[in-house]
């Protein structure tokens, strides 16, 4: 298993709504409901937003929400904020039992 | 209220061991895996293992297998991370975090500790 892939880089306006992937195989994402997504601010701790591909944790905004098909997991945020730039990390339990992070994709709020 | 509390920043020689500690409180740390992630200098995050306190029953990444070893004390709710030798590319923030099993996801973070290896 190596990293699950994430585009490098997403940007978005204000207002706008936008949409990041994570693909990975039939031994991960593919496998199981356990994708998780994570933000990251510069300097920050990672902070869940997304558990079990849909599962919005309390105080997390209801403009994040995640999917899945097949081997490809996605997170949408709608209504962008400037606050929502930040890099955003997914996750998979995999068949080997391990947990894989993907390589993170860095959203701009131009 | 949860709280992952990591032990502070290090600088170290390649060569010399470490061990850096996770304290835990607001939960019994005997029902829940802790983790371990590995953040090197702006890059992406890296799992690193997982252990279980009630048993110290630990799974580790192939690519961190038998380069570190995590450890659970169950008396003071710790869980440790540690190297017998360190490497200048074992430099980075490490952090705990707590697994929900079942569920396969970690939903609250040590602060992380920054290793720093030079000589």
């Amino acid at each position: 298993h190596s990293a699950l892939t994430q585009p490098a880089s997403v940007s978005g306006s204000p207002g706008q709504s936008i949409t990041m992937s994570c693909t990975g195989t039939s031994s991960d994402v593919g496998s199981y409901n356990y994708v998780s997504w994570y933000q990251q601010h510069p300097g920050k701790v990672p902070k869940l937003i997304i558990s079990s591909v849909t599962n919005r944790p309390s105080g997390v905004s209801n403009r994040f929400s995640g999917s899945k098909s097949g081997n490809t997991a996605s997170l949408t945020i709608s209504g962008l904020q400037a606050d929502d730039e930040a890099f955003y990390y997914c996750a998979s339990y995999t068949t080997n039992s391990t947990l894989l992070f993907g390589g993170g994709t860095k959203l701009t709020v131009l | 209220e949860v709280q992952l509390v990591q032990s502070g920043a290090e600088v170290k020689k390649p060569g010399e061991s470490l061990k850096i500690s996770c304290s835990v409180s607001g939960y019994r740390f005997t029902t829940y895996w802790i983790g371990w992630v590995r953040q090197l200098p702006g890059d992406r995050l890296e799992w690193m293992g997982i252990i279980y306190p009630d048993d110290s029953n630990t799974k580790y990444s192939q690519s961190f297998k038998g380069q570190v070893t995590i450890s659970a004390d169950r008396s003071n709710n710790t869980a440790s991370l540690q190297w017998s030798s360190l490497k200048a590319s074992d430099t980075a923030i490490y952090y705990c975090a707590r697994l929900v099993l079942g569920r396969y996801y970690f939903d609250y973070w040590g602060q992380g500790t920054l290793v720093t290896v030079s000589s």
